[in-house]
């Protein structure tokens, strides 16, 4: 089954780190672009950035860059997005994501992973 | 960065209503344009690509036309299950989402 299978739901402190998951089974993962998308409570959806995993090409929505980081290890079919500071304000159900093209970020998605809500509390 | 306005917010209906919702590009985005449907605590989930391509499994009720910036996602007879918030999407330039339009029962 064509999927993408998302860490668990994490309940962090301001300032800790976070590293979270996104696995693509059933297909070629190097040859289709991840996306992250972040909805907090309540509001919209955002780009926050993609990466292509054949050969970790990532490009950041300017709203993103500098506050997280994407990654890939092709190996194990599986996309990162990585805090190394959380604020409250991170508090969000974070999504993967993929388009629909071969080699393609410019598509949309016809594949979504489950969401992974990160909640940062004091 | 090219910004994207749906309108309204916000749309009451009744089940049976001819239901429009517009988005606008801030550029021209040729027809790079998706919608989707989210229902609460749910992914999101395509309903229509290129401005008006119906994704395998979308009910025909749902329809989209427009191209350049200006877009509509028109569902033809509103039936129970399609109470939920419709968003869209530009896909020319990277991503960018609209702020979303919930269809609440009138």
């Amino acid at each position: 089954e064509v999927q993408l299978v998302q860490s668990g739901a994490e309940v962090k402190k301001p300032g800790e780190s976070l590293k979270i998951s996104c696995k693509g089974t059933g297909y070629s993962f190097t040859n289709y672009w991840i996306a992250w998308v972040r909805q907090m409570p309540g509001k919209g959806l955002e780009w926050m950035g993609i990466i292509y995993p054949g050969d970790s090409d990532t490009r950041y929505s300017p709203s993103f860059q500098g506050q997280v980081t994407i990654s890939a290890d092709k190996s194990i079919r599986t996309a990162y997005l990585q805090w190394s500071s959380l604020k409250a304000s991170d508090t969000a159900m974070y999504y993967c994501a993929r388009p629909q093209g071969v080699g393609n970020w410019n598509d949309a998605s016809d594949l979504w992973g489950q969401g992974t809500l990160v909640t940062v509390s004091s | 960065d090219i910004q994207m306005t749906q309108s309204p917010s916000t749309l009451s209906a009744s089940v049976g209503d001819r239901v429009t919702i517009t988005c606008r590009a801030s550029q021209s985005i040729s027809r790079w344009l998706a919608w989707y449907q989210q229902k609460p605590g749910k992914v999101p989930n395509l309903l229509i690509y290129q401005a008006s391509t119906l994704e395998s499994g979308v009910p025909s009720r749902f329809s989209g036309s427009g191209s350049g910036t200006e877009f509509t996602l028109t569902i033809g007879s509103l039936q129970p299950d399609d109470f939920a918030t419709y968003y869209c999407q530009q896909y020319k330039s990277y991503w960018t989402f609209g702020q979303g339009t919930k269809v609440e029962i009138k």
